[in-house]
């Protein structure tokens, strides 16, 4: 089963900046890999996928980069709407469903 | 606009089993697979399954094949998952998602409000 490994564990950045959230995979997935966004008392929401297209309605101030096992979330001038739990997500291998990373808590300062 | 409305909050004994429903609307329900995703409080995601909502195929995370079962009823658009012999270890959020279908890595683009189980005695 591929690991995915998020990092930090928690951001804590102020209004305007730049949050740049890490996942990293155990094994080599391509671009194998979206990223979800989940506020607190909300299901997730899909903000990429495959690696760096977004979805749909999702924010331009928000982007995806990189292949293999090292992928990267930016979120251009954090708004205060933006505070959330951010996951990563891999659908090259076993489980048939994927795997989740733990999750990067942004918050703001 | 696509939607998924699942059923309400359950609260079951230890050893008993519940049946969740997601109810998809605004798209061709056998188009895309729906996956069951759950949420222990304060914890991240765990995929659990997905069902092939045009045929009845049904694919298990290792953990829960053999406690969950996945069907369907097309004529409604709805999917239900069923997990059995609970444990407190069940008490969590669960979700059902739908696939996206256009993206070959299958993303969950679309999830339902989620289903709170509560095991308690």
């Amino acid at each position: 089963e591929i690991v995915l490994t998020q990092s930090p564990a928690t951001l804590s950045l102020s209004p305007g900046e730049r949050a740049t959230l890490s996942c990293r995979a155990s094994h080599i997935i391509h671009n194998y890999l979206a990223w979800y966004q989940q506020k607190p008392g909300q299901a997730p929401r899909l903000l990429i996928y495959d690696a760096s297209k977004r979805a749909t309605g999702v924010p331009a101030r928000f982007s995806g980069s990189g292949s293999g096992t090292d992928f990267t979330l930016t979120i251009n001038s954090l708004e205060p709407e933006d505070v959330a739990v951010y996951y990563c997500h891999q659908r090259s291998d076993w489980p048939p469903g994927g795997t989740f990373g733990r999750g990067t808590k942004v918050e703001i300062k | 606009q696509v939607q998924l409305v699942q059923s309400g909050a359950e609260i079951r004994k230890p050893g008993a089993s519940v049946k969740v429903s997601c109810q998809a609307s605004g798209y061709t329900f056998s188009d895309s697979y729906i996956h069951w995703v759950r949420q222990a409080p304060g914890q991240g995601l765990e995929w659990m399954a997905w069902i092939r909502p045009g045929n009845g195929g049904t694919n298990f995370a290792k953990k829960f094949q053999g406690r969950v079962t996945l069907t369907r009823d097309t004529s409604i658009g709805t999917a239900y998952m069923t997990l059995r012999s609970l444990t407190y270890d069940d008490t969590a959020l669960y979700y059902c998602a739908r696939e996206m279908a256009v993206a070959s890595t299958g993303p969950f683009d679309h999830w339902g409000q989620g289903t709170l189980v509560t095991v308690s005695s």
